[in-house]
């Protein structure tokens, strides 16, 4: 098992409710990359923070939002939830923004909305 | 637009068997391609690959690039019980710093 944490590990909300999910880095990691993988498909990137900053950011829309804390946490909101954004989402953990390759994945939030 | 297909999708060998497993991709800028294992949640990290025709080993497990086809393959030989997973295929760009994957290819090894 990695270092990285998340949490809830489960979570059911009501589509147009908003969520905050967590991830604990691994330690002395400052990279967080948040993907998310829905049923039968390959994980999708959704951002990635650096250093309290957000370095790169994927195909989603602006209802989805991150920040990491100078302890190098993050969370990842998103608002107005759709019925589509039920998926497991992935936090993953690196020394440098450059090592994707090293990145050290949590287990997941499996997020249902109905 | 970046592009990794897995083939095949899913499939069911018998304890023992070899199997290969596909990936092709398309993608600005290559940097690497790499090889996860996903067993419940969390995507566990086997092979990075940079450079064409060099083999990478682990064990029952190997992997090839081909830079110029632009595919690779995972290899697993005499198959057990707990090779049972998801194969990712994820490739790097330049740009985002992050990673492209494929929509993976279920194995499942029965005894």
């Amino acid at each position: 098992e990695t270092g990285v944490t998340q949490s809830p590990t489960h979570l059911i909300k009501t589509r147009g409710q908003q969520v905050t999910l967590r991830c604990s880095s691994q330690s002395g990691h400052n990279t967080v990359s948040w993907y998310q993988q829905a049923l039968g498909q390959g994980p999708q990137f959704i951002f990635q923070y650096y250093r309290e900053e957000e370095n790169g950011r994927g195909n989603f829309p602006p209802r989805f939002s991150g920040l990491q804390f100078p302890n190098y946490s993050s969370e990842l909101n998103v608002n107005a939830l759709e019925l589509d954004d039920s998926a497991l989402y992935l936090c993953a953990s690196s020394l440098d923004p450059g090592l994707a390759y090293e990145q050290y994945f949590g287990p997941g939030t499996r997020l249902t909305v109905t | 637009e970046d592009k990794v297909v897995q083939s095949p999708l899913s499939l069911v060998v018998h304890e023992g068997d070899t199997v290969t497993l596909n990936c092709s991709y398309e993608v600005t800028n290559f940097r690497s391609l790499l090889w996860y294992k996903q067993e419940k949640k969390a995507p566990t990290f086997l092979f990075m690959l940079t450079s064409s025709g060099i083999e990478k080993k682990s064990g029952r497990l190997s992997s090839i690039l081909d830079k110029k086809e632009l595919f690779s393959i995972l290899n697993i030989t005499a198959t057990q019980t707990g090779d049972s997973a998801i194969y990712l295929c994820a490739v790097e760009g330049t740009g985002a710093n992050n990673l492209f994957f494929g929509t993976g290819t279920r194995l499942t090894v029965i005894p």
